[in-house]
């Protein structure tokens, strides 16, 4: 069963810095690429970030390039996302999802997301 | 960036009611159209991908059709339990956008 399960979420000051970690199972996470996407409180989706197979290409939305990094961890099966200079507007349920083998492929499996608060 | 115009941003019909919800792309963006499914407090749930195929396991009440520019999204008899947000999502370009949802209702 594949199961993705996030984690490093909680309150931090404007300016400051957040790891979020996403652990991957029942699947061979080194296969696939993977996003991850936030959702504010009552409002939509919003994509973030996605990361090739091997680490060696990644993608971001414009709001939040230069500030977030994604990156994985093949052997230890898990998915990073590296968050600085974080602002309020960075409020959000961030969630890990898995997409296809491909670049244009779907996400079909999402963790459970974790929050991430941003105020002083 | 592409825009994902997604209408109507909600209603609320009958159960057994055909319920229909449309989403524009801004350019052409073939057939890499998602469609997702949020219940409250919870993650996002595939429902059709490439525009019109069921993701496995989803009942086959929920279609999808499209491509190029317009899509549809239906549910052809609305269930109690399909109360939810409903996402469209395209996937040919970067950043994948996002519609801005329909929230569905019961009447």
């Amino acid at each position: 069963e594949v199961q993705l399960v996030e984690s490093g979420g909680g309150l931090v000051q404007p300016g400051g810095s957040l790891r979020l970690s996403c652990a991957a199972s029942g699947f061979t996470f080194s296969s696939y690429w993977m996003s991850w996407v936030r959702q504010a409180p009552g409002k939509g989706l919003e994509w973030v970030a996605n990361i090739k197979v091997d680490g060696s290409e990644d993608y971001y939305v414009d709001s939040v390039k230069g500030r977030f990094s994604i990156f994985r961890d093949n052997a230890k099966n898990s998915l990073y996302l590296q968050m600085n200079s974080l602002r309020a507007e960075d409020t959000a349920v961030y969630y890990c999802a898995r997409d296809g083998v491909w670049f244009k492929e779907s996400s079909n499996y999402w963790g459970p997301g974790t929050l991430v608060t941003v105020s002083s | 960036d592409i825009q994902m115009t997604q209408s109507p941003s909600s209603l609320s019909a009958s159960v057994g009611d055909r319920v229909t919800i449309t989403c524009q792309a801004s350019q052409d963006i073939s057939n890499y159209l998602n469609w997702y499914q949020q219940k409250p407090g919870k993650a996002p749930n595939l429902l059709i991908y490439d525009a019109s195929n069921l993701e496995t396991g989803v009942p086959s009440r929920f279609s999808g059709s499209g491509s190029g520019t317009d899509f549809t999204f239906t549910i052809s008899s609305l269930q109690p339990e399909d109360i939810a947000t409903y996402y469209c999502q395209q996937f040919d370009n970067i950043p994948r956008t996002f519609g801005q949802g329909t929230k569905v209702e019961i009447k």
